[in-house]
C-alpha cells in the first residue's frame, strides 16, 4: 500500500478482555516496527520484525504481549486480559529493511481499557 | 540507557513567527531525526541527520546535528497554522534499525493566530 495502515483507528475494550491490533506496512518493506505512546509521553518501543522474525522481544512489557508477523507483511500485536495501564496510542512503522532508520508511521490505534 | 531531554515541552507564539527547539542526550549518538505528529495521526519524518555539524533544511524546516554528537535542534522559520503539532526528536546510538531510536517526550507547538 501507499502508506502504513492500521486497523482499527479506536478500540475501546473492557478491563480483562484480549484485543487484536494489525498492522499494514508498505509494500516491499522488510523491517515493522510496533511502539506505544503514552499521553504526554514519547514512543516507546515494544518489538520490531525483520521479515517474519522478531530478534528481540525485551521491550514488550508484560507477557500479556504478543505480536506475530505473516507472510513478511501484515503484523498483529495481541494484548491479552487487558488491564487499564494498557490504555495507550500504538503505533505501528515499517522501513525498507532493518538498517535503514527511517520508518514510516502509520495513524495508529487508540486503545482505551474501560 | 540513554536519556533524551527535548525543550521546550510547549510553545504558545503568534503567526509568522521563528520556532526554535532543542534536544540533548546523555549520550552520543550517530543519527538524528526530527518527527511531527498531527492529532489523531502517526510521526511523519521531517528531516534526518546522520553527521556531526550536519545542517539540513526541508523548506522553512532547518535541523542540525551538533558538534558534540550529543544534542539537536529543529528551526521553524515564519511560522504557520498547518505547523501546529507535536515535535519530536529521535537519535540511535549506534546503527541498526529505528529500534534502537530514543525519542523525546515531545514539544508541543500552538500557534496564535
Amino acid at each position: 500500500g501507499a502508506g502504513v495502515s492500521q486497523s482499527p483507528s479506536n478500540k475501546v475494550t473492557e478491563k480483562g478482555k484480549d484485543v487484536e491490533l494489525r498492522c499494514d506496512p508498505i509494500s516491499g518493506h522488510t523491517a515493522l516496527y510496533w511502539y506505544r505512546q503514552s499521553l504526554g509521553q514519547g514512543l516507546e518501543f515494544l518489538i520490531y520484525f525483520q521479515g517474519n522474525s522478531a530478534p528481540d522481544k525485551s521491550g514488550l512489557p508484560s507477557d500479556r504481549f504478543s505480536a506475530e508477523r505473516t507472510g513478511g507483511s501484515v503484523s498483529t500485536l495481541t494484548i491479552q486480559r487487558t488491564q487499564q495501564e494498557d490504555s495507550a496510542v500504538y503505533l505501528c512503522a515499517s522501513s525498507r529493511e532493518w538498517a535503514d532508520t527511517e520508518a514510516f508511521f502509520g495513524q495508529g490505534t487508540r486503545l482505551t481499557v474501560v | 540507557g540513554q536519556q533524551l531531554n527535548q525543550s521546550p515541552q510547549s510553545m504558545f507564539i503568534q503567526e509568522g513567527e521563528d520556532v526554535s527547539m532543542n534536544c540533548t542526550s546523555s549520550s552520543i549518538f550517530n543519527t538524528w531525526l526530527w518527527y511531527k505528529q498531527d492529532p489523531g495521526e502517526g510521526p511523519v519524518l521531517l528531516i534526518a541527520l546522520y553527521k556531526a555539524g550536519e545542517l539540513t533544511s526541508n523548506g522553512r524546516l532547518t535541523a542540525q546535528f551538533g558538534i558534540t554528537r550529543k544534542d539537536s535542534f529543529l528551526n521553524i522559520s515564519a511560522s504557520i497554522p498547518s505547523d501546529v503539532g507535536i515535535y519530536f526528536c529521535a537519535g540511535q546510538e549506534t546503527g541498526g534499525g529505528a529500534d534502537g531510536l530514543t525519542f523525546g517526550k515531545g514539544t508541543h507547538l500552538i500557534i496564535q493566530p
